[in-house]
């Protein structure tokens, strides 16, 4: 059984540049949530999708944005990008309609670095 | 926002020693606890998750205890091995989101 999928692994952007990550849930999994990690940081949650709709968002500005596609596959956008945006990505996702009750399977993460 | 306090912040033992870690949190709006173990290079692993107070999960040599009237829990591994050596990270939920706390990172010599 495939895991999480998360593409790319390693990005390196440009101040002012936008990028987009992807993640693949596990097949039949339909909540994607996303974290970031930042040195000295716990995780930071970004937002979590459900069925296409985002459910829940994390304090972040409005430069970070996702979506969730019918086939549950999810992209996080950001936009504009800063210094402090650098950090690891991470994408989870959960089979069962209330993720906070039953937990996540992570993907492996993709490592954004901002010049 | 939950304010979750994680301790120790690391820990350095040696291969046999049992250990144990806790995971502070408002008991207020309290709706699950979650229990990961990250190692280097690779993802988040799910150890636990609790809902119950008093509760008590075990899984292989780790296991995990639960109070939420005073909002702690304590993650215990009975003879440390270095395949243990990850950081272990509590997160409290609440209806609709999951706050993750900074981790205790273990380390666990031969």
């Amino acid at each position: 059984k495939a895991g999480v999928t998360q593409t790319p692994r390693y990005l390196i952007k440009t101040r002012g540049q936008q990028v987009t990550l992807s993640c693949s849930p596990i097949s039949g999994h339909r909540s994607v949530s996303w974290y970031q990690q930042t040195p000295g940081q716990g995780l930071q949650f970004l937002f979590e999708y459900f069925s296409e709709t985002q459910r829940n968002k994390g304090n972040f500005p409005g430069r970070f944005s996702g979506r969730q596609f019918s086939n549950s596959r999810s992209e996080m956008n950001v936009s504009t990008l800063e210094l402090g945006d650098s950090a690891l990505y991470l994408c989870a996702s959960s089979s069962n309609r209330d993720p906070f009750n039953y937990g996540y399977t992570f993907g492996s993460g993709t490592r954004l670095t901002v010049v | 926002i939950l304010n979750v306090e994680q301790s120790p912040q690391s820990l350095h033992v040696q291969e046999g020693d049992s250990t144990n870690f806790t995971c502070s949190f408002p008991s207020s709006n309290f709706y699950a606890l979650h229990w990961y173990r990250w190692e280097t290079a690779k993802s988040p692993e799910a150890l636990f998750v609790m809902t119950l107070n008093g509760d008590e999960k075990k899984k292989g040599r780790i296991s995990a205890t639960l109070n939420t009237k005073e909002g702690y829990s304590y993650l215990y591994i009975k003879g440390s091995q270095p395949e243990d050596s990850a950081t272990y990270l509590c997160a409290p939920s609440g209806y609709s989101t999951l706050t993750f706390g900074k981790g205790t990172m273990l380390l666990v010599s031969p």
